[in-house]
């Protein structure tokens, strides 16, 4: 099972920063939070990664809690082409093996 | 550069035929991952390659499943005598260390009528 919950859905207006919560309680000492997109008809997407400290990037930012048992995904400035199925993922970094995903967040932007 | 491609991009069969579904991962890419896909649900695994060696298939739902990737490159995922709790997406994905960031494939849009 995934060791991630997050809401089914959510909606963001174009142009406003798009704030994806997720919870993962159960993280241990040397688990990443990593986070995918997966875009209609697309495979997913590597968006992210974090230990401890806050990560941005050219795509998104990443706040993960000091107690790291939350996070949250920052698109700063969400257009349409943003519209897509958002994954939460927690995992070993650089390992070899297979991704475990929940059912993400269908992040709606409306125009 | 090219990604990861797969084809075809759908497939419909009637119930009971057999389909192959191809992968061909980025160049070079020493592991490969096939993932099933139900309709609003996320990827499941199925199976995992380590160059030709099938390290995992722990994922598979059944025998009628079978993978393989004889030369450490491209791989068929192969479903006998289909059924329709079979559709699906298929996703391919392949990663190499030392990173093993996984990029995915299109995926194999699958029905079974």
């Amino acid at each position: 099972d995934a060791k991630t919950t997050q809401p089914t859905s959510m909606d963001c207006a174009e142009g406003r920063a798009a704030n994806l919560p997720c919870n993962h309680s159960t993280i241990s000492g040397n688990e990443y939070v990593y986070w995918y997109r997966q875009i209609h008809s697309q495979g997913p997407q590597y968006i992210i990664h974090g230990l401890k400290n806050n990560e941005t990037n050219e795509m998104a930012s990443l706040i993960i809690t000091e107690d790291r048992k939350s996070s949250t995904l920052i698109l700063p400035h969400a257009t349409l082409r943003d519209t897509a199925v958002y994954y939460c993922i927690v995992r070993l970094m650089n390992r070899d093996d297979k991704i475990i995903f929940g059912k993400g967040t269908r992040l709606h932007i409306l125009p | 550069g090219a990604g990861v491609s797969q084809s075809p991009r759908y497939k419909v069969a009637k119930r009971g035929q057999d389909v192959a579904l191809r992968c061909d991962p980025i160049s070079g890419h020493v592991s490969l991952f096939w993932y099933q896909q139900a309709l609003g649900q996320g990827p499941e695994f199925l199976t995992y390659f380590q160059n030709e060696a099938q390290l995992d298939k722990s994922g598979l739902p059944s025998d009628r499943f079978f993978a393989e990737r004889p030369e450490g490159s491209v791989s068929t995922l192969k479903i006998q005598r289909t059924q329709q709790e079979d559709s699906a997406v298929y996703l391919c994905a392949s990663s190499s260390p030392p990173y093993n960031e996984q990029f995915f494939g299109p995926g194999t849009r699958l029905t079974v009528l």
